[in-house]
């Protein structure tokens, strides 16, 4: 079964206009991190925000935030103002446990997000 | 602050050739992981070091792949022989540690065509 599932391959939005990625993730582990990436066509692979599990309040930074809802095991990305520059592919990942050091990233498929002037 | 740092940048190189590439992490992440990425797909993890110690390896083709990572810092990741189906962006990342909040910072990537 999937750990991670984006549903969304693709999206569009128009410049200025907020967005939110959808990512759903599955562990039975209480312990677990939640990450967002962007992958510009350049290819780097950028941070943007982090939530822990039992953090209380929902990750923001800067334009990016995170809705989280654990009941619904959703950690969905929403981007606001959306700029051309965050055309690009978005990734969500996992990673759980804290029971030593060789926990593996768990990634989604990722969504391309493009951006309409 | 310096971000990881990877080179070269792009290699295009023929089937059963070799090739290295190199990574330095930024500085004072004892956490370094390889990943390859094929064109569509999230990163696919390699190896991952701890200082100078594998803690992850279980995905690295050992027949033709190797990595090292001798003083804890820089590491190098070696194909040989290559295939085709090895093109893909390497992508390198550091961490400060393993545990699941420990953030990890990629570099550029290098994109490698295997003809």
């Amino acid at each position: 079964a999937q750990k991670i599932t984006q549903t969304q391959p693709g999206m569009f939005v128009q410049e200025k206009e907020a967005v939110t990625l959808d990512c759903t993730y599955d562990t039975s582990d209480p312990s677990y991190g939640l990450f967002w990436y962007k992958q510009p066509s350049s290819g780097e692979m950028i941070f943007l925000i982090y939530q822990g599990s039992y953090d209380q309040q929902n990750a923001t930074e800067g334009r990016y935030s995170l809705n989280f809802q654990k009941a619904r095991k959703s950690a969905n990305l929403v981007i606001s103002a959306s700029q051309l520059g965050d055309s690009a592919m978005y990734f969500c990942a996992m990673r759980e446990g804290y029971a030593g050091n060789n926990r593996k990233l768990i990634w989604g498929l990722g969504t391309s997000l493009a951006v309409n002037p | 602050e310096a971000g990881v740092a990877q080179s070269p940048r792009y290699k295009i190189i023929e089937k059963r050739q070799s090739v290295a590439f190199w990574c330095n992490p930024i500085s004072g992440h004892a956490t370094l992981y390889w990943y390859q990425q094929i064109l569509g797909q999230g990163p696919k993890l390699l190896i991952q070091f701890q200082n100078n110690g594998v803690v992850d390896d279980s995905q690295l083709p050992k027949d033709r792949f190797s990595a090292e990572r001798l003083k804890g810092v820089d590491s190098t990741l070696k194909i040989q022989p290559a295939k085709l189906e090895d093109s893909a962006v390497y992508l390198c990342a550091s961490s400060l540690g393993g545990g699941p909040a420990k953030t990890q910072y990629f570099g550029p990537g290098t994109r490698l065509l295997v003809l």
